[in-house]
């Protein structure tokens, strides 16, 4: 069975440019998430999706990050623009459904560096 | 505010040692606990999770938790660690199942041979 698959795992801008993100999630799994690691820290979550629907968007910034999911499968994560802090890896998990709390299973992740 | 607390960011040590990572988690209701680790270039995985029943709950490669609800704690156990345990390994809970994961800071384990 395939994993969570996120594109692309390294990315490497100037502050103010646009950058998006990639994630597949395993087939089968409606609930999608994205989550914010910084270094040295936990993974936070930015958004929650159930299907098509963003049902916890209540961390992402939006000013700047946009995330859409328009089938209810593949989702991409925008950051637009780019700010120096945005530096960290961004991670995709799936799972089955949120209502019964299971498992979360995570992509590599997507590093960006902004210069 | 739900959060998660682990007691040690950096813990080295030697091949046979026991290891005991603390997790203690903030939240009033009830919860599902879980540990992840992830190994260099490797993306996060499960170790064990509980959700009921017998609070010792058994995981991959020899790993164990103990829940402790009087003491809102759920410390990861191995007897005997190996080197290719090194990694970080990150406690996390969920409470009343409908919020996704909150995750705690991490432990970057250090195994030397």
């Amino acid at each position: 069975e395939a994993g969570v698959v996120q594109s692309p795992r390294y990315k490497i801008i100037e502050k103010k440019q646009p950058v998006a993100f990639w994630c597949n999630p395993i087939s089968g799994h409606n609930t999608l998430y994205w989550y914010l690691q910084n270094l040295g820290q936990g993974p936070e979550l930015l958004i929650r999706y159930e299907n098509e629907e963003a049902v916890d968007d209540s961390q992402l910034p939006k000013d700047r990050f946009s995330a859409e999911r328009l089938k209810g499968v593949d989702s991409t994560l925008k950051i637009q623009p780019a700010e120096l802090g945005d530096s960290a890896v961004y991670l995709c998990a799936s799972s089955l459904r949120t209502s019964v709390a299971g498992e979360l299973f995570f992509g590599e992740g997507s590093r960006l560096t902004v210069l | 505010a739900q959060s998660v607390s682990q007691h040690n960011h950096h813990v080295i040590l030697s091949e046979a040692a026991s290891l005991e990572l603390g997790c203690n988690y903030s939240y009033g209701g009830t919860v599902n606990l879980f540990w992840y680790v992830q190994y260099p270039g490797q993306h996060l995985q499960l170790l064990l999770k509980y959700f009921s029943g017998d609070p010792l709950v058994k995981g991959i490669k020899g790993f164990e938790a103990e829940f402790i609800k009087s003491k809102f704690s759920f410390n990861l156990r191995k007897p005997s660690v190996q080197w290719s345990d090194t990694a970080e390994y990150f406690c996390a809970f969920s409470g009343g199942g409908a919020d996704g994961l909150t995750f705690g800071k991490g432990t970057h384990l250090i195994i030397q041979p």
